[in-house]
């Protein structure tokens, strides 16, 4: 079963809009959401994380939004550049594993952002 | 370089050899993970080791499969009687058991290719 869901294989922008990934998850014990980008031939890198007391963590270019409720939450990058085009992964942790490193992670989206 | 290391990038197989991949993590980080991804897919949490200790080993871990970190510091994961279904990026993380909660720093993988 896949708790973690990125619905969207795929996500095009122009350069200077805004890209809106999102995820849904179903599993109501996790606890703390990461975003993972990765380009080829490399390793996941860490983006930007959110725990669930909170429902929006801003860095930079990068914001994310957690709805709890919905069981959701969103990526946004504003404004995108054509760097950041990419596979886009969200990762999930559950009460008890938040400090183990055990994530779950969703399928990826890949992002293109187009000059 | 100061990041987690991964030996080899790449490596071609035949079905029913054994083969070796090794990780050397950042200096610090007294936790190490294994991570494995297929195409299309997330990374899928295959085991992970406080200093030389094995804590935690997924289902997705068969009997053919066996990891080591001998002295707390790289680690090695074995498969035997490789399959083509073992095909698959093999990533190593580490982390710092002393974060809240834990963000992972993943190495570049060892691509396997059993033919």
């Amino acid at each position: 079963d896949q708790q973690v869901k990125q619905n969207s294989p795929s996500l095009s922008v122009q350069e200077g809009r805004i890209s809106i990934l999102n995820c849904d998850y179903t599993n109501s014990m996790f606890d703390y959401f990461l975003w993972y980008k990765k380009y080829p031939a490399e390793g996941p890198t860490f983006l930007i994380s959110i725990s669930s007391i909170k429902d929006k963590n801003e860095d930079g270019r990068f914001t994310v939004f957690l709805n709890k409720s919905a069981k959701h939450l969103s990526l946004h990058i504003v404004p995108s550049q054509p760097g950041d085009s990419a596979v886009y992964f969200c990762a999930a942790s559950a009460v008890g594993s938040s400090n183990t490193g055990k994530l779950i992670f969703g399928q990826g989206t890949t992002l293109q952002v187009k000059p | 370089d100061t990041g987690v290391s991964q030996n080899p990038r790449h490596k071609i197989t035949k079905r029913g050899q054994n083969v070796t991949f090794r990780c050397d993590p950042i200096s610090e980080h007294n936790r190490l993970y294994w991570y494995r991804q297929t195409l299309g897919q997330g990374p899928e949490f295959l085991t992970y080791f406080q200093n030389e200790a094995q804590l935690e080993k997924s289902r997705l871990l068969s009997d053919r499969f066996s990891a080591e970190r001998p002295k707390g510091s790289f680690s090695t994961l074995e498969i035997q009687r490789t399959e083509q279904g073992d095909s698959a990026m093999y990533l190593c993380a580490s982390s710092f058991e002393g974060d809240r909660f834990t963000k992972l720093f993943f190495g570049s993988g060892t691509q396997l290719s059993v033919l």
